[in-house]
């Protein structure tokens, strides 16, 4: 089974409107990390975001959230206020507390955001 | 602090060829993974270093290879290339527990011909 799920190969938004990018993901280890990262067509990966397993409240790094939602194992990034510079992809990635710092990705969501 | 750094950026080899890539980590991060990016395959894990040991290791060939010195820097080794390990390598370091984020360098860009 995939570890990460991302379910939206390409997404598109309005300039300054808010966009959701969905993530789910699979694990029985009750410690975990959800990350998202975003890469721009240079190719850098870019951190974005961090929720932790036992955090009790959604992530939130300025126009960035993260829905946590533990019992549906998903954690969607939510971009407010899109700007021309959000185009690029969007992976969304979980650490498991047994494997030690083995990230797993998802495939990515194309977002691109529309003048 | 300055992030982290690849080298070299871009490199074409021929198949049969072998390479190495290097990787310094944020100043302070002990944790090094190495990943392979493909168009076709996503982003896969290859392995990852701690204090000089190998931690956790993807399901790639003995072909690909990895160290880690004593300063945290890394580098990756991929003997007799074939065209399929034309790829974006990515290195990662990350911070310590319980965080452990990952933050990546620019990549290197292997092109097999």
């Amino acid at each position: 089974a995939q570890k990460i799920t991302q379910t939206q190969p390409g997404m598109f938004v309005q300039e300054k409107e808010a966009v959701t990018l969905d993530c789910t993901y699979d694990t029985s280890d009750p410690s975990y990390g959800l990350f998202w990262y975003k890469q721009p067509s240079s190719g850098e990966m870019i951190f974005l975001i961090y929720q932790g397993s036992y955090d009790q409240q959604n992530a939130t790094e300025g126009r960035y959230s993260l829905n946590f939602q533990k019992a549906r194992k998903s954690a969607n990034l939510v971009i407010s206020a899109s700007q021309l510079g959000d185009s690029a992809m969007y992976f969304c990635a979980m650490r498991e507390g047994s494997t030690g710092n083995q990230f797993y990705f998802g495939t990515g969501t194309s977002l691109t955001v529309i003048p | 602090k300055a992030g982290v750094t690849q080298t070299p950026r871009y490199l074409i080899k021929t198949r049969g060829q072998q390479v190495t890539l290097s990787c310094s980590p944020i100043s302070g991060h002990r944790s090094v993974s190495w990943y392979q990016q493909t168009p076709g395959q996503g982003l896969q894990f290859l392995f990852e270093y701690f204090s000089e040991t190998q931690r956790n290791k993807g399901n790639f060939p003995g072909r690909f290879s990895g160290r880690q010195f004593s300063n945290s820097r890394s580098e990756m080794n991929v003997s007799t290339l074939e065209l399929g390990d034309s790829a974006l390598y990515l290195c990662a370091s990350s911070t310590d527990p319980p965080q452990e984020t990952q933050y990546f360098g620019p990549g290197t860009r292997l092109l097999v011909l």
